[in-house]
């Protein structure tokens, strides 16, 4: 179990570039979930894969934020025209398939978006 | 809805004292109960969990006990250590698809 691998760790781009986050799940786990974090606050849903299908996207999730897990391994995150208020920790977490109750994530180190 | 609120921070405690972090739940299913911990510079990992009334998950000292007719998931430890000195999240999982998490409560025990 080598965990959850985010790349990069950190990222600073200019307002209205485009950046493309990668998530590395544990190997053995079926589901993959994208989260945002800003400072002070808790962890809030963007979205969620199992396997390689997108099952659940967040309001938060703007047309400019796209997901995909091509063969249902590891996934990328891109925003797009990227804005100042996008500027927060993005993290992925996964989780194999235990049940309904019974998954809890585990979470990458995330990495750091700074719009400037 | 579903959302999860816990007592704001931060909390400072001396070693050896005990610890109480306050964590209500609004919950449209029957939900799972967890608290997640960030130690600095590390991603969240799992500290103990819930899954129904009046389970008590446990786990490094700490222990939190699912109660549905409080809607609370309060987490204790009766001797903080300054290793324990973190961000602690309360969330939960109704469909097991999405977490809801608190707003996270900073720890420091200082020696």
């Amino acid at each position: 179990d080598t965990g959850v691998s985010q790349d990069p760790r950190h990222k600073i781009t200019k307002r209205g570039q485009n950046v493309t986050f990668r998530c590395d799940p544990i190997s053995e786990h079926n589901r993959l979930y994208w989260y945002r974090q800003t400072l002070g606050q808790g962890p809030e849903f963007l979205t969620y894969f199992q396997n390689e299908a997108q099952l659940e996207k967040s309001r938060l999730l703007s047309d400019r934020f796209s997901a995909e897990r091509p063969k249902g391994s590891f996934s990328t995150l891109e925003i797009q025209r990227t804005e100042q208020g996008d500027s927060a920790m993005y993290l992925c977490a996964s989780s194999p398939i235990m049940g309904p109750f019974n998954s809890p994530l585990h979470f990458g180190n995330g990495t750091r978006l700074t719009v400037t | 809805g579903n959302s999860v609120t816990q007592m704001e921070g931060p909390v400072t405690l001396s070693e050896e004292a005990f610890l109480t972090i306050n964590c209500t739940y609004t919950a449209t299913g029957y939900p799972s109960l967890f608290w997640y911990v960030q130690y600095p510079g590390e991603g969240l990992q799992l500290l103990l969990k819930a899954t129904k009334a009046d389970d008590k998950g446990s786990n490094k000292g700490f222990e939190a006990t699912y109660r549905k007719e409080t809607t609370s998931f309060h987490l204790e430890k009766g001797s903080v250590q300054v290793s324990d000195s973190a961000v602690y999240f309360c969330a939960l999982s109704v469909t097991g698809n999405q977490f809801y998490f608190g707003t996270g409560t900073s720890l420091t025990v200082i020696p």
